[in-house]
């Protein structure tokens, strides 16, 4: 089937670690993206990438890091400079024709 | 720049009673618009879109949305909601990015609380 992964569901870290967050998608999509969601507030976009080895910042990139090595894979590094890292965070893909976006099913990551 | 008002943070409503889920935007440009559902600590399910044509969308789970360019609106509709229906949705709507590609721009959301 195809789909896109995140792993692991659940993350615990303490204050000052870098985490890395995976995504990994075999639909064969160019752009994938990183999106923040807190109660409230809807989803927040971290980074996106619409092509391999290059990759943009979105609204809230401060203190956040990516990658984008291979088509299939975009993983996200939550930085201790990210000063409120505790959140919902969901990748998604898309084609560049279609425009609508397909999510993963999420990492939720506390940081105490 | 393009932003997108969902103007009901919570819509409780009773098994079998109809539905709409209001979502205004604000774009300068042509846009397409989205809603998305999401289930309690899950990601999001596209539920309907509207790119161009016929401006009464149908999408899944019997839900439908109208696209009104001159209220700039593109509210979400259920003849008949069931328990399952409770979630949260999303309406969204794309806008061009600094690189000449599209990002979509997500309103606050909706729960929809449907009760026995």
């Amino acid at each position: 089937d195809g789909g896109i992964t995140q792993s692991p569901k659940y993350l615990f870290r303490k204050e000052g670690q870098n985490v890395t967050l995976s995504c990994e998608q075999n639909l064969n999509h160019d752009a994938m993206y990183w999106y923040r969601q807190d109660p409230g507030q809807g989803l927040r976009l971290i980074y996106y990438s619409q092509i391999v080895n290059d990759f943009q910042k979105g609204d809230i990139a401060e203190g956040y890091s990516v990658s984008r090595e291979k088509k299939e894979s975009f993983p996200l590094t939550v930085t201790s400079a990210q000063k409120n890292p505790t959140a919902f965070y969901l990748c998604a893909s898309s084609t560049a024709v279609l425009y609508e976006q397909y999510f993963g099913p999420g990492t939720r990551l506390t940081v105490t | 720049a393009q932003s997108v008002t969902q103007l009901d943070s919570q819509v409780p409503v009773f098994e079998e009673a109809p539905v709409e889920l209001r979502c205004n935007y604000s774009s300068s440009v042509s846009v397409y618009l989205f809603w998305y559902v999401q289930y309690p600590n899950q990601g999001l399910q596209l539920l309907l879109k509207y790119l161009s044509g016929s401006t009464l969308v149908k999408g899944i789970n019997g839900f439908e949305a109208e696209f009104n360019k001159s209220q700039t609106s593109f509210h979400l509709r259920k003849p008949s909601v069931h328990i399952s229906d409770t979630a949260e949705y999303f309406c969204a709507v794309s806008a061009p990015a600094m690189d000449s590609s599209y990002k979509l721009i997500f309103g606050s959301g909706t729960r929809l609380l449907v009760r026995p």
